[in-house]
């Protein structure tokens, strides 16, 4: 069956850095996605990841290895208002998107 | 704002109301997305609409009828739901259906 898997939740200190794991198991593989969600809000785009390797956005990095179906999100120098919980999300061979349960991240003073 | 609208956003309903969700958005997208999102879950598709036609209905109960009048807005027309539909509803598009989904703010759905 096809299965997204990332922890529950992870906290974290003001200013630290944090890595979200993301292994997956899908029917084919087309691009893997991460979202960030605060509470009562629209998920919103962070990155996307096709071929092996780390792709960078400022403070936020995606890593993703198809081979061992596997990716992480790390966040750095982090600040409050990356308490959020974020999404992985594969896309399949039949271009479905299926969602992992998502990563609480709490940030603390 | 993401350019995909949602009203209402919160809705209280009894199992034997009839009442509608309503999405729009604004980004000139192609396809247009309903999920349902529970509290410690992934999020579920529901419908998948390209260029108006359905192309995706994952099993959904009766009780939820979609309709997509134009690419621009997206309607879930709800029915004799039950407590455990209770959850938020996101609508989202993308361009095509290989383009990453901008997602709504959803409708918080309670069924009382």
């Amino acid at each position: 069956g096809q299965n997204i898997d990332q922890p529950t939740e992870m906290t974290a200190t003001e200013g630290a850095i944090v890595q979200i794991n993301c292994t997956y198991q899908t029917s084919g593989f087309n691009g893997l996605f991460w979202y960030q969600q605060h509470a009562g809000e629209a998920p919103t785009f962070l990155s996307y990841n096709v071929l092996d390797g780390l792709e960078e956005k400022g403070r936020f990095s995606s890593f993703l290895s198809r081979s061992k179906g596997y990716s992480y999100l790390l966040l750095k120098e982090l600040q409050m208002k990356d308490s959020a919980s974020y999404l992985c999300a594969v896309r399949d061979s039949w271009g479905k998107l299926q969602f992992g349960a998502g990563t609480q991240v709490v940030v603390t003073p | 704002e993401t350019g995909v609208t949602q009203t209402p956003r919160h809705l209280v309903m009894g199992m034997t109301n009839k009442k509608s969700l309503k999405c729009e958005q604004h980004l000139g997208h192609n396809a247009m997305y309903w999920y349902k999102q529970s509290a410690k879950k992934p999020l579920e598709l529901m419908f998948v609409y390209s260029l108006e036609e359905r192309v995706e209905n994952n099993s959904v109960p009766s009780r939820f009828s979609p309709e997509c009048p134009n690419s621009s807005h997206l309607f879930l027309h709800l029915h004799t739901l039950q407590p455990e539909d209770s959850a938020l509803y996101l609508c989202a598009s993308s361009q095509d259906e290989t383009g990453h989904p901008t997602f709504g703010s959803g409708t918080r759905l309670t069924v009382v």
